[in-house]
């Protein structure tokens, strides 16, 4: 199985400033199949990004994706307040679907 | 809108079944595959199991396999996720997720303990 690693564990910011997550995979991830998803306290994750750098439906501009192979990046680009959650990495293009640990974006 | 709804968790004793479902709308459900994947308290996610479309096509984690069995009912617009032999370590909230994944559901609670 395809194995994620994220980076940083914990990233601790300032609202405004821009965060720059990691997710690197063990092996290519086939046809840049790389999801993020955005998990807040106490909620169900929602999906940001698929392809690897498609938006999904009603996420805002500043959220962005980009990578291919094995490294990929999700990039925040000015932090609004409810922007501080985790954020997983996830892979769909080779079976079995896994994702990574998870990123902590908290407030400093 | 896209709803997924699961139901059927709660306090089970080891050894124990359940059996969890979930209701979607507001998208086309049997031209989705759907995944169950289950969040430990504190941890991270874990897909635990695949069904596709038609239904034709199922997968399951080395870590549930041979004790949880998936379904569908596409006329029902329905997912199910039959759990038997329940241990401890099985206690997480469990997700539905339909397609690679596009749509979560708001969870259902699972416990397993004495």
């Amino acid at each position: 199985e395809i194995v994620l690693t994220q980076s940083p564990g914990t990233l601790s910011l300032s609202p405004g400033e821009r965060a720059t997550l990691s997710c690197r995979a063990s092996q290519s991830v086939s046809s840049s199949y790389l999801a993020w998803h955005q998990q807040k306290p106490g909620q169900a994750p929602r999906l940001l990004i698929y392809g690897a750098s498609s938006r999904a439906t009603g996420i805002p501009d500043r959220f962005s994706g980009s990578g291919s192979g094995t490294d990929f990046t999700l990039t925040i680009s000015r932090l609004e307040p409810e922007d501080f959650a985790v954020y997983y990495c996830q892979q769909y293009g080779t079976s079995p679907l896994t994702f990574g640990p998870g990123t902590k974006v908290d407030i400093k | 809108e896209v709803q997924l709804v699961e139901s059927g968790g709660g306090l089970v004793q080891p050894g124990g079944s359940l059996r969890l479902s979930c209701a979607a709308s507001g998208f086309t459900f049997s031209h989705y595959e759907v995944n169950w994947v289950r969040q430990a308290p504190g941890k991270g996610l874990e897909w635990i199991s695949y069904i596709s479309s038609s239904g034709s096509t199922i997968y399951y984690a080395d870590s549930v396999k041979g004790r949880l069995t998936i379904s569908r009912d596409n006329a029902k617009n329905s997912l199910y996720l039959q759990m038997n032999s329940l241990r401890a370590e099985d206690t997480a909230i469990y997700y539905c997720a339909a397609g690679s994944i596009d749509y979560w559901g708001q969870g259902t609670l699972v416990t397993v303990s004495s």
